[in-house]
């Protein structure tokens, strides 16, 4: 399946910038999707077609796109924020695979 | 308002099969696909199959494609996962998602089901 990279852990204080990237040879043509993961409950879709924000997601909340390389950036992170977070996207047949999810610690 | 409804928990011997259903409400349903994915413990998302009535398709992760099957019932507006020869590492919580037409996001999830796969 198509492999799609990210980073295990990011770690930032309350009110910094956290940004989790995702790796995939095929980002640059095709969307990128992002989701935050909370224990014990379903995941919830943050980003889509690489920048765009779902209703009743906070602004802090963006994504963005350079070449083969999807951003996810959480901008005034918040206790709340606390989770996994996944990138998704296809490969050239359309199925998605995720990336391994990144656990990211406001602290 | 739009929600996905699964099915509860499941306990099932090594080698059974295990049938969990996602029923929808509060939305058109034929206008819309069914995913399913996965969380095993301690590892991350990993996506199953799905199910596009609207396109009339059906795919499948390559790994699961001889044991897993997935439907939809639009007369009760509901997606069953059937999955067979069950194994120890098909533990995990399963759960079903929506998708739109021509869109490859998820942005309605249902709760998940816990499926225990032991001797």
């Amino acid at each position: 399946s198509y492999e799609l990279t990210q980073p295990p852990s990011v770690s930032v204080s309350p009110g910094q910038t956290a940004r989790i990237t995702c790796s995939g040879h095929l980002l640059s043509q095709i969307f990128a999707y992002w989701y935050q993961k909370k224990s014990g409950q379903a995941p919830t879709l943050v980003i889509y077609e690489d920048s765009n924000r779902p209703p009743g997601i906070p602004e802090r909340f963006s994504g963005s796109k350079s070449g083969t390389v999807a951003t996810l950036t959480i901008n005034g992170a918040q206790v709340e924020d606390e989770a996994d977070y996944y990138c998704c996207s296809t490969d050239r047949s359309g199925l998605p695979s995720f990336g391994g999810g990144t656990k990211v610690t406001v602290l | 308002q739009e929600q996905l409804v699964q099915s509860g928990a499941e306990v099932k011997m090594p080698g059974a099969s295990v049938k969990i259903s996602c029923k929808a409400s509060g939305y058109r349903f034929a206008s819309y696909g069914v995913s399913w994915m996965r969380q095993a413990p301690g590892q991350g998302l990993e996506w199953l199959g799905w199910n596009s009535f609207y396109q009339g398709q059906t795919h499948y992760a390559p790994n699961l494609r001889d044991r897993l099957t997935v439907t939809t019932d639009m007369s009760t507006s509901t997606a069953h996962l059937e999955l067979r020869n069950l194994r120890s590492d098909d533990t995990a919580v399963y759960f079903c998602a929506r998708f739109g037409s021509g869109r490859f996001y998820f942005d309605l999830w249902g709760q998940g089901t816990l499926v225990t796969v032991s001797s």
